[in-house]
């Protein structure tokens, strides 16, 4: 089946540092998600991105779709303590502005964002 | 407006026995789906439903199965439980309307121990 590459497993920055992340697959997607997960809670969704080469802004966040439709990235800046969590990439194969389709979510197998004081 | 709600949180159970776990969408949601996380093999998808159908499904066994009732509330049940089922159990629900981004939004997951 369908995987996703996601990259670092792990980081530890300090206070302040910008932080980035990827997800690169194998095979296409329509849609990429960025999700953070805090121990003991359900994934969060933070940006979603519907087109190729589109680039969302969410507060210190920033994500693009890969203009092939196989990857993306996730930068956040300035990094906070609540920052702290694992963050995972989502890839989606049906579009927005649909009612049908294929939504079923592949995953990465996440990043661990660790800030030293 | 209130998010996903799952009941319930945390669930204890051994070899053989089977469970019932409990997804309530936010308001207005029509689609649920399923996904199964641990330790080693991350977030994986189990199933969606929409419009009390499954619409699609993972690749898991046929122990797993689940439904939706008409107020889109939906259940998965685990037949013949196994060690290895011992996971998070998380819940999502989308809108998913005609002219509407099915972004899906989670809820806390229920905790499920087998020994």
């Amino acid at each position: 089946g369908q995987q996703l590459n996601q990259s670092p497993q792990s980081m530890f920055i300090q206070e302040g540092e910008d932080v980035s992340m990827n997800c690169t697959s194998s095979s296409i997607f329509n849609t990429w998600l960025w999700y953070k997960q805090d121990p003991g809670e359900g994934p969060v969704l933070l940006i979603a991105l519907y087109k190729a080469g589109e680039l969302t802004s969410n507060g210190r966040l920033t994500a693009q779709f890969g203009i092939t439709r196989k990857d993306s990235f996730l930068n956040i800046s300035a990094s906070i303590p609540s920052d702290v969590g694992i963050y995972f990439c989502a890839g989606q194969l049906s579009g927005g502005f649909k009612a049908g389709g294929a939504d079923g979510l592949t995953f990465g197998k996440g990043t661990h964002l660790i800030i030293q004081p | 407006k209130a998010g996903v709600t799952q009941t319930p949180r945390y669930l204890i159970k051994t070899r053989g026995q089977q469970v019932t776990l409990s997804c309530s969408p936010i308001s207005g949601h029509r689609s649920v789906s399923w996904y199964q996380q641990t330790p080693g093999q991350g977030l994986q998808f189990l199933f969606e439903y929409f419009s009390e159908t499954q619409r699609n499904k993972g690749n898991f066994p046929g122990r797993f199965s689940g439904r939706q009732f008409s107020n889109s509330r939906s259940e998965m049940n685990v037949s013949t439980l196994e060690l290895g089922d011992s996971a998070l159990y998380l819940c999502a629900s989308s809108f998913k309307g005609q002219g509407y981004y099915n972004e899906q939004f989670f809820g806390p997951g229920t905790r499920l121990t087998v020994l």
